[in-house]
């Protein structure tokens, strides 16, 4: 069955510090691929997403993640956290082609808090 | 550019009641996701609809029914809640059906029922 596994609950990082969180994904093909961050009592936005070519994805407010197929993985990370990126972030997998459906699957989530 | 526009925000309801929820999408996009939070199952897919048809449905009871309509808004309906279906609702707009286009999301109904 499909699944999309966050190691990580909770982590809690220092300001300015390096950040990564952890994402594995099980999947027939190498599905599409994304990242979202949920504020408290907000919806969900789009960090990045990976649908094929350059494995090292840029997304907005400074994050990056890498697809590594070998491992089925796909981390996101960050060089220096701020404290407004304190949030609940998801990883998630859509199923590949234009055809197929939108459903996504998503990670159980992992929620960062920023130490000032 | 309005973003996806969930109403209401907040709802309480009674076990046994029903209840409707609707989303606006944005504009031009003609397929809404909808998804349950909650925080022992997580994010889970309800459903999808593009062009007034459902396109996928997840693994929920038929309690839970949706639609689409010609302006592409959707509403989603729960019938004869239970005290599980408290979760936050989540609907999701995009250009058109397919993971390969973004997805932006609504911020959501919190659904409680008591």
């Amino acid at each position: 069955a499909q699944s999309v596994t966050q190691p990580d609950i909770h982590i809690t990082v220092s300001e300015g510090a390096s950040l990564e969180l952890r994402c594995n994904y099980s999947y027939g093909a190498t599905p599409y691929l994304f990242w979202y961050v949920q504020s408290p009592g907000q919806g969900l936005q789009l960090l990045l997403k990976y649908f094929s070519g350059d494995t090292l994805v840029q997304g907005i407010k400074g994050f990056e993640a890498e697809f590594k197929r070998s491992q089925s993985s796909f981390n996101l990370r960050k060089p220096s956290v701020h404290w407004s990126d304190a949030a609940e972030y998801f990883c998630a997998v859509g199923p590949l082609g234009s055809g197929n459906t939108g459903k996504l699957i998503f990670g159980q989530g992992t929620t960062l808090q920023v130490k000032p | 550019k309005a973003g996806v526009t969930q109403t209401p925000r907040y709802l309480i309801k009674t076990r046994g009641q029903q209840v409707t929820l609707s989303c606006s999408p944005i504009s031009g996009h003609r397929s809404v996701s909808w998804y349950q939070q909650t925080p022992g199952q997580g994010l889970q897919f309800l459903f999808e609809y593009f062009s007034e048809t459902q396109r996928n449905k997840g693994n929920f009871p038929g309690r839970f029914s949706g639609r689409q309509f010609s302006n592409s808004r959707s509403e989603m309906n729960v019938s004869t809640l239970e005290l599980g279906d408290s979760a936050l609702y989540l609907c999701a707009s995009s250009l058109r059906p397919g993971s390969n286009t973004e997805a932006f999301f609504g911020q959501g109904t919190r659904l409680t029922v008591v």
